[in-house]
């Protein structure tokens, strides 16, 4: 099976724009989750989707948000970007709801967002 | 905010030794996990270990959970230079919502 692809893989903005980041989990998974790691705050849970449904979410400001299509795939934006929005934003996708004890994910290679 | 902290911060040692890496957390869990990162990746999934276990072995990997400590480790036996990458632990705990909660991580360099 194919992993889990995000795209895009590098992205270059400017502070105020907004960003829209995409994943497509591995066929099969309906669980999405997002991350954003940073060499300050490491890695920290934004939020979780599964089956179009928001289940799970971070302590980030509302100008994160995301959402899931019917087809499991996810999509992560952000408006009026910020300098310390910079980051490696990771997906990761799971079978069932990641939050349950099964509970293993399997990580797409992150886009890396450059806010300039 | 980040439940696991990981020691050490950093671990370099030679090829063939074995590679120590620990995690303590704050809150109680239901598993704890482990993942790799090559240089800036994605995580890639090692070993999960639920709150009832104690010890798990996958291949050079053996992990022990210490739930009255809060604690967790990491060993790799026989290291080889493309081990080198960050470990991470991350915990889940269904009173955090059950999301994954991850450590700041260990970098371990293994030199040929």
């Amino acid at each position: 099976k194919a992993g889990v692809t995000q795209t895009p893989r590098y992205l270059i903005k400017t502070r105020g724009q907004q960003v829209t980041l995409s994943c497509s989990p591995i066929s099969g998974h309906r669980s999405v989750s997002w991350y954003q790691q940073t060499p300050g705050q490491g890695l920290q849970f934004l939020f979780e989707y599964f089956s179009e449904t928001q289940r799970n979410k971070g302590n980030f400001p509302g100008r994160f948000s995301g959402r899931q299509f019917s087809n499991s795939r996810s999509e992560m934006n952000v408006s009026t970007l910020e300098l310390g929005d910079s980051a490696l934003y990771l997906c990761a996708s799971s079978l069932g709801w990641a939050s349950g004890n099964s509970g293993t994910q399997y990580f797409g290679p992150g886009t890396r967002l450059t806010v300039l | 905010s980040q439940q696991g902290e990981e020691d050490p911060q950093a671990l370099s040692i030679q090829e063939g030794e074995n590679a120590t890496m620990n995690c303590s957390y704050k809150t109680s869990i239901n598993n704890l996990q482990w993942y790799r990162q090559n240089s800036g990746r994605g995580l890639v999934h090692l070993i999960l270990i639920r709150s009832n276990e104690r010890e798990k072995h996958s291949g050079r990997l053996r992990v022990t959970l210490d739930t009255s400590k809060k604690s967790s480790s990491l060993l790799i036996t026989a290291s080889r230079a493309a081990d080198t990458a960050s470990y991470f632990c991350a915990t889940v705990s269904y009173n955090q919502g059950g999301k994954l909660i991850f450590g700041q991580g260990t970098e371990l360099s293994v030199k040929p």
